[in-house]
């Protein structure tokens, strides 16, 4: 089975803190994605990643940047947090040789930034 | 561009009463659609897709979803919901031509099954 684990389940930070989330997956997918998911909104695509090093913006990547140095983990920086980034983030991954692949979850990290 | 809607917020139910979460969307190409299922404080959870062809696709945990392209729906259907379905439903869509292969998601739709 698929594994996408994410580093904290729960963070509190402060307005202008820097915050790293994480995100491991060990079935050597190439796609990980970051997502953020509010109510009434659904879920949100920040960034992406096809390939080490390699990164693309999604639909919201304001106030966010990312890094993935390996395969297997993506991870997503709040420069300076602020309390409208205060959401649940989830982050995926699948394999990206053929576009009808499945993504696979994370169990999400609900930030809340005071 | 791609798009999902859900139109309802919430679906009530009593246990052993047919279910159905409505789906519909819009895409340039063909489509690839997805349904998930998220529990209260978990990740998303697949339930099914549709990639091509039988428009009758079935899934885990009794589920099925119907693909009609005329509508352009995807609705998700289980013949008797049990309690333990009550969750929050996402249906996605990606659409072919779109070269990163992104999903875009709905804004979800709350399940209540009561006994």
């Amino acid at each position: 089975d698929v594994k996408v684990t994410q580093s904290s389940r729960y963070l509190v930070k402060r307005t202008g803190e820097k915050v790293f989330l994480e995100c491991v997956q060990d079935m050597d997918h190439e796609n990980m994605f970051w997502y953020r998911q509010d109510p009434g909104l659904g879920l949100r695509l920040i960034y992406f990643s096809y390939d080490v090093k390699m990164k693309e913006k999604g639909d919201i990547p304001e106030g966010y940047s990312v890094s993935r140095e390996k395969k297997e983990r993506f991870s997503l920086i709040l420069e300076s947090a602020s309390t409208n980034q205060t959401s649940m983030y989830l982050c995926a991954s699948s394999l990206l040789a053929r576009k009808q692949e499945t993504q696979y979850f994370g169990p999400g990290t609900r930030l809340l930034v005071l | 561009a791609q798009s999902v809607a859900q139109p309802e917020d919430q679906v009530n139910v009593a246990e052993g009463n047919p279910l159905t979460v409505k789906c519909t969307y819009s895409v340039s190409g063909n489509p690839y659609l997805f349904w998930y299922v998220q529990y209260p404080n978990r990740g998303l959870q697949f339930l099914l897709k549709y990639i091509t062809g039988d428009n009758l696709v079935k899934g885990s945990y009794g589920f099925e979803a119907e693909f009609n392209k005329s509508q352009t729906s995807f609705h998700l259907k289980k013949p008797s919901a049990l309690v333990s379905d009550s969750a929050l439903y996402f249906c996605a869509v990606r659409d072919e031509t779109d070269s990163w292969g992104k999903l875009q998601f709905g804004a979800g739709t709350q399940v209540v099954v009561t006994p």
